[in-house]
């Protein structure tokens, strides 16, 4: 059973850091690309990151460019979000999410993780 | 920015046609995908390159694309699926992913 779940949320101040992790298991990891997607309380879905299955290629959101490097271990079967310099509206749960090889769709989902940025 | 479009809500009566549009100007050339997010869940994909659904997804939702504008229809809408949609693409040089603003379906 494919399974992926997120760690790392909890509140941070504005202008900190965290880092989440995507623990990935029931499938090969390291022939998958991979995802980030948040959602801000009662907002929609927002794509921020997506990583090559062998770290190769990386694209990312303006919204987050510069301050979220996402990153993978295959030998670890997790994939990593570093966010900077953390603003309040990045407040957020936060998914990883894993790409089918046929496409771009999002064919697995974890159940995600609260971030939250405040003072 | 690329964006893609969607209607922030659409409402139907149980057993009517629902449609869900999503515009967005790299579709002639780009899939669109389609998910359905209920309420305190993760999303979960329904709809894949345009129309395809994968396995378990029920028969009475379907995709479809005509130019700019790809279409989740739900054919004869039930109570469960009651739901925020949302489209899903990518820019015309591949260089981001994209979401549309959601839709919340109501059947009632």
């Amino acid at each position: 059973e494919v399974q992926l779940v997120e760690s790392g949320g909890g509140l941070v101040q504005p202008g900190g850091s965290l880092r989440l992790s995507c623990a990935a298991s029931g499938f090969s990891f390291g022939s998958y690309s991979m995802n980030w997607v948040r959602q801000a309380p009662g907002k929609g879905l927002e794509w921020l990151s997506y990583i090559s299955s062998s770290s190769s290629t990386i694209k990312n959101a303006d919204s987050v460019k510069g301050r979220f490097t996402i990153s993978r271990d295959n030998a670890k079967n997790s994939l990593y979000l570093q966010m900077n310099s953390l603003r309040a509206e990045d407040t957020a749960v936060y998914y990883c999410a894993r790409e089918t090889n046929r496409g771009a769709d999002l064919d697995y989902w974890g159940q995600g993780t609260l971030v939250t940025v405040s003072s | 920015s690329y964006e893609l479009t969607q209607p922030p809500s659409v409402s139907v009566s149980p057993g009517q046609t629902a449609r869900i549009t999503c515009s967005g100007d790299a579709l002639p050339k780009k899939y669109a995908y389609w998910y359905q997010q209920k309420s305190g869940e993760a999303p979960e994909l329904v709809i894949y390159e345009d129309n395809k659904r994968p396995s378990g997804i029920r028969e009475r939702l379907s995709g479809s694309k005509s130019g700019t504008m790809a279409t989740l229809t739900i054919s004869g809408a039930q109570v469960e699926d009651e739901a925020d949609y949302y489209c899903y693409s990518t820019d015309s040089g591949d260089n981001h992913r994209v979401f549309g603003g959601g839709t919340k379906l109501t059947v009632l």
